[in-house]
């Protein structure tokens, strides 16, 4: 099946710092990625779609200077968390679909940051 | 855009009984429907998926049922075990490639 490769696992980073994290598919091409972000025991709340090529589209809410998005390839996203804050600290999970229409969402296996 | 409201949002049961989630979407166009199963601290896993052109859909222990109409679709899991013990999520998903919407999950806890 799909896989998708998410690195790191876990970051601590301090105050002020960036933080990148790469989301790769193994086995398949994806022109699209979504970047989710976790808070404990809450939902998955997506805060942008990775466009290969192309700019990212950001939810509502969700900073593009603070939260930057790169896909310059099918199989790879990164998103960098710039001058982090402690209320960055979460759960970030990328996912990508297969390439036809209604395919399955594989996650990443998620990358818990804490900022200190 | 989409809105998909879960419940119930704890759910505990003794093992061997069933266990039902409900989920409401506000989309008509939405058509594909799928559910997750996360365990602590780990990624969400697909455990079943249903497409609008499908009333129904089972897969051992697990079923899932969808009412365009009323635009609400339910998980089933049959014969609960202790690891079916987790947070599970529903999602709705518009055509075409765009991202899912989620639930706010439910915890299911599964007494032995």
């Amino acid at each position: 099946g799909a896989v998708v490769s998410q690195h790191p696992s876990r970051v601590i980073c301090k105050s002020g710092t960036s933080v990148k994290i790469e989301c790769r598919s193994l086995d398949f091409q994806a022109t699209t990625m979504f970047w989710y972000r976790q808070f404990p025991k809450q939902s998955l709340m997506l805060m942008a779609t990775s466009n290969e090529g192309s700019k990212a589209t950001y939810e509502q809410g969700v900073e593009k200077d603070k939260f930057l998005i790169n896909h310059a390839s099918l199989t790879l996203s990164t998103l960098t968390v710039t001058s982090a804050h402690p209320e960055d600290s979460s759960f970030y999970i990328c996912s990508a679909r297969e390439g036809r229409e209604n395919s399955p969402l594989h996650f990443g296996n998620g990358t818990r940051l804490t900022v200190t | 855009g989409e809105n998909v409201e879960q419940h119930p949002s704890t759910l505990s049961v003794q093992e061997g009984d069933s266990a039902v989630i409900k989920c409401t979407y506000s989309d008509s166009a939405s058509n594909y429907f799928p559910w997750y199963k996360q365990e602590l601290g780990k990624r969400p896993q697909l455990i079943i998926d249903i497409r609008s052109n499908v009333g129904e859909k089972k897969d051992q222990r697990i079923a899932v049922t969808l009412n365009k109409t009323a635009k609400h679709f339910s998980l089933h899991i049959t014969e609960t075990q202790p690891e079916d013990s987790a947070v599970y999520f529903c999602a709705a998903g518009p055509p075409g490639r765009r991202a899912l919407t989620f639930g706010s999950g439910t915890r299911l806890q599964v007494q032995p």
